[in-house]
């Protein structure tokens, strides 16, 4: 059984550029979460899809968009990189027909310069 | 928003002994995990615990929802167990489902 996966596990942009990150669910999941991890800290939401579209979002600027596909894979898109925006990118899925544990990807590291 | 404190935030043990957890928060919750990330990065969910008590194998948990918090317990600690350990909950009034707010997690170093 597949947990969910993250691509690319690296990435490095320059300030300024877009970026689009991506995420398998766990097989029997509906619903991902993404969550950005600056080091040190705990994952911050930044904002959760089902049924294709955004349910919830957290506090981030409008430059962090999203969208979720038939099969339940999302994608993380985020343009005009600041230097703050390098972080950890966490997905996670569940099953949203109850309050189900959140399992999450290993994340993908972005690096701005 | 909810608020969600972690203690201690650093916490050094030789292998075998046992420690525990805290986390508080400070409205009522729905919803209540506790992760591991281990030194690699990677987040594992231990419980699912909004209410109540859970066990498994070296670990458990117990949250008290009226009193908002839940305590960790890790007995007979193994250097795996080392990595930080987050709580995570979400509800709270007018709150929303589906938003876990993490807290900062207790740093856990096992030495051999």
């Amino acid at each position: 059984d597949a947990g969910v996966t993250q691509s690319p596990t690296h990435l490095i942009k320059t300030r300024g550029q877009q970026v689009t990150l991506r995420c398998s669910p766990k097989s029997g999941h509906d619903t991902v979460s993404w969550y950005q991890q600056a080091l040190g800290q705990g994952p911050q939401f930044i904002f959760q899809y089902y049924e294709e579209e955004e349910r919830q979002r957290g506090n981030f600027p409008d430059r962090f968009s999203g969208h979720q596909f038939p099969n339940y894979s999302s994608e993380l898109n985020v343009n005009a990189l600041l230097l703050g925006d390098s972080a950890l990118y966490l997905c996670a899925s569940s099953r949203t027909v109850s309050f189900s544990p959140l399992h999450f990807g290993n994340g993908t590291r972005l690096t701005v310069t | 928003g909810i608020q969600v404190e972690q203690s201690p935030p650093d916490l050094i043990l030789q292998e075998g002994a046992n420690s525990t957890l805290r986390c508080n928060f400070s409205d009522s919750v729905n919803n209540l995990q506790w992760f591991h990330q281990n030194p690699w990065g990677q987040l594992i969910n231990l419980f699912y615990i909004p209410s109540g008590t859970k066990q498994n194998g070296r670990l458990s948990a117990t949250t008290v929802a009226t009193e908002r918090y839940s305590l960790l317990y890790i007995s007979s600690s193994q250097t795996t167990d080392s990595g930080v350990y987050f709580c995570a909950v979400a509800g709270g009034s007018g709150g929303s489902n589906y938003k876990l707010t993490f807290g900062k997690g207790t740093l856990l170093t096992v030495n051999p």
